[in-house]
């Protein structure tokens, strides 16, 4: 398994401000994932953190609102740009250590923007 | 991209009841997982399941990949198993997971 620590795990902030969460691993991992949980509802990939390279993000969400950062094999930083309140949900960390295996999660990060 | 399907959507069940909740997808899949997240927001891995039936306690899953479905079954429920249980699949490798919508579940006591 891994140990995966998120920071904040959770904050409150104003509209128009940017927030940068940090997801550690306690070990290498090969492949990284944030994702979002708006209130209510199902998780949802924002995108996949490649070391060395800019994300690969899903449809619906660009680099100039969620620009991600993952400069070594355990450790990315998501940054929530420009919020409004929509973009008040759980923010999560997830690693795969090898391919064909589990994914595990970080304990995630409430944003709630005011 | 592929679809996750979870039925039921909510239940609610007396304490010591069983329970059997489906995830249905809707394309061939390399990874299904099975997770609970609890009061807190915590996402606890339960299966790892693309394909056959694992036990763990009093739950158990089944995967039938050819069919497109996967069945959670909790025995014995104790008030502790309350929260949501989310299904997701991938087609494994660099892919992130697809989640179901979850089926939300409640033990009275």
């Amino acid at each position: 398994s891994a140990v995966i620590s998120q920071k904040p795990s959770r904050d409150i902030c104003q509209r128009g401000t940017s927030l940068t969460i940090q997801c550690q691993v306690d070990s290498q991992v090969t492949m990284m994932f944030w994702y979002r949980q708006q209130p209510g509802q199902s998780l949802t990939l924002i995108a996949t953190a490649n070391q060395g390279s800019e994300a690969t993000y899903e449809s619906g969400f660009v680099i100039d609102k969620f620009p991600i950062s993952r400069p070594n094999l355990t450790f990315s930083t998501l940054t929530v740009s420009n919020m409004s309140p929509e973009d008040s949900s759980i923010y999560l960390c997830s690693v795969v250590l090898k391919q064909w295996t589990e994914a595990f999660f970080g304990q995630g990060t409430r944003l709630t923007v005011v | 991209g592929i679809q996750v399907e979870q039925s039921p959507p909510d239940l609610i069940l007396q304490e010591g009841a069983n329970s059997t909740l489906r995830c249905n997808f809707s394309d061939s899949v390399n990874n299904l997982q099975w997770f609970h997240q609890n009061p807190w927001g915590q996402l606890i891995n339960l299966f790892y399941i693309p394909s056959g039936t694992k036990q763990n306690g009093r739950l158990s899953a089944t995967t039938v990949a050819t069919e497109r479905y996967s069945l959670l079954y909790i025995s014995s429920s104790q008030t502790t198993d309350s929260g949501v249980y989310f299904c997701a699949v991938g087609g494994g490798g660099a892919d992130g997971l697809t989640f179901g919508k979850g089926t939300h579940l409640i033990i009275q006591p």
